[in-house]
């Protein structure tokens, strides 16, 4: 069965570093997205993309953070000047449609120190 | 500015009982409704959606209930098993509502215990 991937599944930073954290979504899928998930709160959206631009972002998404597909199966997240608030689990999605069911990847955990 | 909520952090349910889940909504504007399932350490995991034409939705024990006008949604497991242990997470969307909104809004999500 077809399913999302992610690497690395967890990665240490020190503030002020830049990470990228990367996600395979599913072949056929044309929408992706980034998800958040700081410890003991909710799943939050960060931003969709599709056809090669980004479709959606929240106000979580800002000019520290940008997303990639530099290749035909490959889409990233880059968080350029990392803080520690942004430690959280990092979870990708695909869909086949827009705002219809989306499939997470397993996430990777991120800590800033 | 909670849109979507889930106002029981946990719920303990005997195997082979029913198992209910519920999950509130304030944005009318949502039109589109899922439920996810997260074991530790995973990503959460697709189980069932609802559009918002629809008061129901069954596939194999899990059924979902929409009520438009007390904008309320409720997930009904049965039998519950002891695989069903895990975090159920309502969403909602703008599938239809269009606007350019494509993110999923999440609950906090319920623990869902199932005791032997």
């Amino acid at each position: 069965e077809p399913e999302v991937t992610q690497t690395p599944s967890h990665q240490v930073t020190q503030m002020g570093q830049e990470v990228i954290l990367r996600c395979v979504p599913i072949s056929n899928h044309l929408y992706f997205y980034w998800y958040r998930q700081i410890l003991g709160q909710k799943v939050e959206f960060l931003v969709s993309f599709y056809n090669n631009e980004i479709s959606e972002k929240s106000e979580i998404f800002d000019d520290q953070f940008s997303v990639e597909r530099p290749d035909g199966s490959n889409f990233t997240l880059k968080i350029r000047s990392t803080k520690l608030e942004d430690s959280a689990m990092y979870f990708c999605a695909s869909s086949d449609e827009r705002a219809y069911e989306q499939y997470f990847g397993p996430g990777t955990r991120l800590t800033v120190t | 500015d909670q849109q979507v909520k889930q106002n029981s952090p946990s719920l303990s349910v005997q195997e082979g009982r029913i198992s209910i889940l519920n999950c509130d909504y304030t944005n009318s504007m949502f039109d589109y409704f899922l439920w996810y399932k997260k074991y530790p350490a995973e990503g959460p995991t697709f189980l069932i959606s609802i559009s918002s034409i629809k008061d129901k939705n069954e596939d194999g024990r899990f059924t979902v209930f929409l009520n438009k006008s007390a904008k309320h949604l409720s997930l009904h497991i049965v039998p519950s098993q002891p695989g069903d242990s895990a975090v159920y997470f309502c969403a909602a969307s703008l599938r239809y509502s269009g606007g350019g909104a494509d993110g999923l809004t999440f609950g906090k999500g319920t623990h869902l215990i199932i005791q032997p």
